[in-house]
């Protein structure tokens, strides 16, 4: 079967650095996805990782570790826009362009 | 611009009253599927489409059905809603055959069913 975990919630304080992590268990892996939902809106993509190692966009980066399951997204300089639910999602030989899901992280950006 | 149009965006409906919601797309995806999203579950897919007139379920197809007559709408039809599936649902497109293709998503239609 396939798991991916990350935390439910978390904190931070604008202009700081958060790291969310997510870890994941599946066969065929393809790489992963990293969205970002604002309530009630459409997940908006993030980046993708298929390799090992660190894509920076930004304020935002996504790192890759394939032989650990591990996947970490970081924001840096935190603005109050950043409060959002991060999704972590992986594709699957074979699937298309089935993503399947962890429940994301919703992110609270403090003054 | 590049997007998925979903119809209607919020919609309150009863139970065994048939509905659909449409979704279209205008950048000539093969891909095609649809997602519930409920608290704590995350998004689930429903069914999904890799090209016109082929379809399959997904992980969580009870209670609904889709069609794909052409590469742009893949519409989502509940015969007989029930309140289990109330949720948000999301339309979402991409291109096969690139694994780093993302998947455009569309706003979201939010259902209730009394």
């Amino acid at each position: 079967g396939q798991n991916i975990d990350q935390p439910t919630e978390m904190t931070a304080t604008e202009g700081a650095i958060v790291q969310i992590n997510c870890t994941y268990q599946t066969s065929g892996f393809n790489g992963l996805f990293w969205y970002q939902q604002h309530a009630g809106e459409a997940p908006t993509f993030l980046s993708y990782n298929v390799l090992d190692g660190l894509e920076e966009k930004g304020r935002f980066s996504s790192f890759l570790s394939r032989s650990k399951g591990y996947s970490y997204l970081l924001l840096k300089e935190l603005q109050m826009k950043d409060s959002a639910s991060y999704l972590c999602a992986v594709n699957r030989y074979n699937q298309g362009g089935k993503l399947i899901f962890g429940q994301g992280t919703e992110l609270s950006v403090k003054p | 611009e590049a997007q998925v149009t979903q119809n209607p965006r919020y919609l309150i409906t009863v139970t065994g009253k048939k509905l659909t919601v449409t979704c279209s797309q205008n950048m000539n995806h093969e891909y095609m599927s649809w997602y519930r999203q409920d608290p704590g579950l995350g998004l689930r897919q429903i069914y999904y489409s890799m090209n016109v007139e082929v379809t399959d379920k997904g992980d969580v197809p009870e209670g609904y059905k889709v069609s794909r007559k052409e590469k742009r709408n893949f519409p989502l039809i509940l015969e007989s809603p029930s309140p289990n599936q109330t949720s948000l649902y999301f339309c979402a497109s991409s291109l096969i055959g690139d694994s780093a293709a993302e998947a455009f998503f569309g706003q979201g239609t939010r259902l209730t069913v009394v």
